[in-house]
Parts: C-alpha cells; structure tokens; sequence
C-alpha cells in the first residue's frame, strides 16, 4: 500500500475499546474542522465535521470534540474494530476562505 | 456509485516529459481541487477549482497546471515534470466549498 507517513505518531487499541485520536491545529480564527480516515492504498475518507460553534458533535460510533480554548480537535471512536485501522487526520479550514491546513496524521492499531 | 476517478494510478516518468492525471467525478459537484501528500507533511493544496472555467491556484502550484472545460473533470498536467514533483497526487471534490468529502484513489507519481 501507499506509505504516506513513515514516521507518524501510532495509537494501538484492544480491539472493543474506545479510541481518542488527538490533533492540535494551527489557527485560532480556523472555524470549520474536519476529520479523515485514510486507508493503506486508499484516498481520505471523510468521516465527520464540526463548526467553531460546536463543542461536540456525534455521528455513528464516533464523536468529535473541540477545545477552542487550547485549539484541540479530538476524534473518539468507540467499539474500535479492526476495520478502524487506518491513518486519521484533522483539517482546518477558515470560513470563507478556499485553504485548507490538514494535519499529518495518526496511525490507528487495532489489535485483535 | 458516487465517485471520483483519478488515471492513472501509478506513473514513472522521466524529467521534462509531459504529463497528465485525468481526475473525473460523476457527482455534479461545483467544486473540484488536487492535492499532493508527502512522507512528514500534510495534504497541500496544488489548484482548486470553483466551477467550470474558473480556476485558482493552492498552496503549491508551481510546475502544476490545470484545466476545468467541463463539470466532471479536472485534469491536472505538468508539462515538464521534475524529480521534486515525485509525490501521491489525490482529486477531491465538493458539492459546497471546502467540504472535501469525496476523494479519488491517489496517483503515485515517480520522476527519475
């Protein structure tokens, strides 16, 4: 598969736990949030978004969470399963604005 | 099925021969944008495109062009193709600004 990351940050989780993946952003004015799932020899496959006016949003088996304050997006999955295993990152946008700032990425494990 | 196309999927090519990815979407969406992605570094932005004729350029343009004559498709080309531009290229598409939902499968581009 692709390597897009030879040296990203690993997170590895029993498969049935609950994973939190963590991104810091840049931009204290970036108001829009996204997250992404990449898969080895895959595109990014958006999985959830989130507005500056939102702390929390849910969607099925994960919840994002952002901290304005210390500008920290979280992604938590919950009842992690194998298919979960994938390279996550974050992407921040400011609103009205065409550009993009995507994040380097986690390495999800998910271990049987 | 929703999709965006990009051909080819792999590429070697050699320095100065010009290239072209063809990126093709079947989902009427407006907006339209490449991205390359490098070991360490985050998706950057190389053009984005708002419409058919209406083009602008990303973070990282340079030796990259691109055309949008038609909805559906938006090639990226680069007429004289240096080893710097050896990289994994991905076509995104949106049906409103910036929500990047809707990746094609990647390109790897290798120039010797």
């Amino acid at each position: 598969g692709e390597s897009v990351g030879l040296h990203l940050p690993t997170l590895s989780v029993q498969e049935g736990d609950n994973s939190i993946i963590n991104c810091a952003y840049s931009n204290s004015a970036s108001d829009y949030f996204i997250w992404y799932k990449q898969e080895s020899g895959k595109g990014p496959q958006f999985i959830i978004d989130i507005r500056s006016n939102m702390d929390k949003r849910q969607g099925q088996r994960v919840t994002v969470l952002l901290n304005k304050t210390v500008k920290h997006l979280s992604l938590q999955i919950a009842a992690t399963q194998p298919g979960d295993s994938a390279v996550y990152f974050c992407a921040e946008n400011m609103e009205g604005t065409y550009k993009y700032i995507f994040g380097t990425g986690t390495r999800l494990k998910v271990l049987a | 099925e929703a999709q965006v196309t990009q051909n080819p999927r792999y590429l070697i090519t050699v320095t100065g021969k010009k290239l072209t990815v063809t990126c093709s979407q079947n989902m009427n969406h407006e907006y339209m944008s490449w991205y390359r992605q490098d070991p360490g570094l985050g998706l950057r932005q190389i053009y984005y495109s708002m419409n058919v004729e209406v083009t602008d350029k990303g973070d990282v343009p340079e030796g990259y062009k691109v055309s949008r004559k038609e909805k559906r498709n938006f090639p990226l080309i680069l007429e004289s193709p240096s080893p710097n531009q050896t990289s994994l290229y991905f076509c995104a598409s949106s049906l409103r600004q910036g929500k990047w939902a809707f990746f094609g499968q990647g390109t790897r581009l290798t120039v010797v």
